[in-house]
């Protein structure tokens, strides 16, 4: 079964402007990662955020997480054109260490 | 960073025929690893969690007889989809666990003709 959920699921934003995904989760993580999947493409790890931590930044990735909440925020600044993908939250469960997707969201970048 | 390599990438096999896809993790050893199954323009479904040295275990929904994961070694997991249908046609990924970070193949895209 399904635990993350994103929301929105499709975004569409114009080259330049931030985009901002959210993910919620059920049960408690160690961790939680987000990934990116060009069409058709594998996946590609983005960020791994630990459950002690509140933010991380990679480039022009910036990840929050709200243990209370339960909840994630990935934000892609100043967005081009080529971060035209979906992206996932994954979140390993604690048992068996099996990793759990999100339904993704779908960002289009318009040049 | 810890590699699982996937193989093959791409497949193509005609309807009834049986296709073997490995799952290796390179550089490390993984007593489980996991398979899931992507379908167009969706999300990644967990289909079972293989076991070094003992059964798989499946998902709810998932077929056990159509998707046989055998676990021989601890670098090595194998994902046979038996039978194919084209409905089979799908995205198949692995991944390994290392610590708590997941690592994954780069994919099966399997086509059933």
């Amino acid at each position: 079964s399904q635990q993350g959920e994103e929301d929105p699921q499709a975004l569409s934003i114009q080259e330049g402007e931030n985009a901002t995904m959210n993910c919620s989760y059920k049960t408690s993580i160690n961790n939680l990662q987000w990934y990116r999947q060009n069409s058709g493409r594998g996946l590609v790890h983005l960020i791994l955020i630990r459950s002690n931590e509140r933010e991380k930044h990679s480039g022009r990735l910036r990840v929050t997480l709200d243990t209370s909440k339960k909840s994630s925020s990935l934000l892609i600044t100043a967005s081009r054109a080529a971060d035209t993908a979906s992206y996932f939250c994954a979140t390993p469960q604690t048992s068996y260490d099996k990793v759990i997707f999100g339904p993704g969201t779908s960002l289009s970048v318009i040049p | 960073g810890a590699v699982v390599s996937q193989h093959p990438s791409r497949v193509i096999c005609k309807s009834g025929t049986s296709v073997k896809i490995e799952c290796r993790s390179l550089d490390f050893q993984a007593t489980t690893m996991f398979w899931y199954r992507q379908f167009p323009k969706k999300s990644l479904m967990l289909m079972a969690t293989s076991n070094e040295g003992s059964k798989a275990t499946y998902e709810q929904g998932v077929e056990k007889d159509k998707f046989l994961i055998n676990h021989a070694s601890l670098t090595l997991s194998t994902l046979t989809v038996t039978s194919a249908h084209p409905e089979d046609s799908s995205f198949y990924i692995c991944s390994a666990t290392k610590t708590t970070e997941a690592f994954f193949g780069q994919g099966t895209r399997l086509t059933v003709v």
